[in-house]
C-alpha cells in the first residue's frame, strides 16, 4: 500500500517556464514532508521541507505548497533551469519512517 | 570528502552467493538507514540503527543482516541472494531522525547497484 503517490512520472518544461511537481499522500499521520532531487547514478539529495503546520515554505527558486485537507502537496520551482533536470522525490514522515514517493522525472528544455 | 560513502557501487553476483554493502558516514550523525529502490523505483525502508541500535526493521527476509560496529558505519549482509533481491541499495543518515515527531532529513550515499544474476 503506497501511501505517498506522485502520478506523474514525467514532466517537460521549458527554461524560464514554472515547474509544479504534484504529491498525494493518504495518510493522516503524516506531519512533515520533504522533497528530494535525484541525478543519475547519486543518491537523493535533501530539496524543501514543510511542516504540516505550514502551507507555504519558500526557499529561493523552490516553494513547496502544502493543502492538509487534500492530503496534496506541491513543489513550483520558478524559474525552471536545465540544471534542475532530474527525478523528485517526494517524502512523508510520520516521525518513526519517511515514506517516499515512485518520483517524478522533470525535464527542462532550452 | 564524500558525506555518506558506500561501497561497492555495483555489485554483480550468482544466485545463492552472500555478499555485503559497506556503509561509513563522516557527519557525525546519529541515526543510519538502509533503503531499497527497487524496479518500480519506490524508495522504502528496510532497517535504521541509532547510535549502533536498531530502530526500525521493516518486513525484510532475514537473509539480510545489518551490523552496526560504530554509529559511522552500518553494513548490510546478505545472505544466500535471489533474483528478486535485484536493486539499488541506498545507506543515507540523519542527526535526530528517529525520534517521534522529528524531522527526517536524509543525507543518502550514491547507492549500490546490486544484480543477481
Amino acid at each position: 500500500d503506497q501511501q505517498v503517490k506522485q502520478n506523474s512520472p514525467s514532466l517537460s518544461v521549458q527554461e524560464g517556464r514554472i515547474s509544479i511537481l504534484n504529491c498525494d499522500y493518504t495518510n493522516s499521520m503524516f506531519d512533515y514532508f520533504l522533497w528530494y532531487k535525484k541525478y543519475p547514478a547519486e543518491g537523493p539529495t535533501f530539496l524543501i521541507s514543510i511542516s504540516s503546520i505550514k502551507d507555504k515554505n519558500e526557499d529561493g527558486r523552490f516553494t513547496v505548497f502544502l493543502n492538509k485537507s487534500a492530503k496534496h502537496l506541491s513543489l513550483h520551482i520558478v524559474p525552471s533551469q536545465p540544471g534542475d533536470s532530474a527525478v523528485y522525490f517526494c517524502a512523508a514522515s510520520d516521525g518513526y519512517a519517511l515514506n517516499f514517493g515512485k518520483g517524478t522525472s522533470l525535464l527542462v528544455t532550452p | 570528502d564524500t558525506a555518506v560513502s558506500q561501497t561497492p557501487k555495483y555489485l554483480v553476483t550468482q544466485m545463492g552467493n552472500d555478499k555485503s554493502i559497506k556503509c561509513e558516514q563522516n557527519l557525525g550523525h546519529d541515526t543510519m538507514y538502509w533503503y531499497k529502490q527497487d524496479s518500480k523505483k519506490f524508495l522504502k525502508i528496510m532497517f535504521s540503527y541509532n547510535n549502533k541500535e536498531l530502530i526500525i526493521n521493516e518486513t525484510v527476509p532475514n537473509r539480510f543482516s545489518p551490523k552496526s560496529p560504530d554509529k559511522a558505519h552500518l553494513n548490510l549482509h546478505i545472505n544466500s541472494l535471489e533474483l528478486g533481491d535485484s536493486a539499488v541499495y541506498f545507506c543515507a543518515s540523519s542527526q535526530d531522525g528517529w525520534r517521534p515527531g522529528t524531522p527526517e532529513k536524509l543525507f543518502f550515499g550514491s547507492g549500490t547497484q546490486l544484480s543477481v544474476l
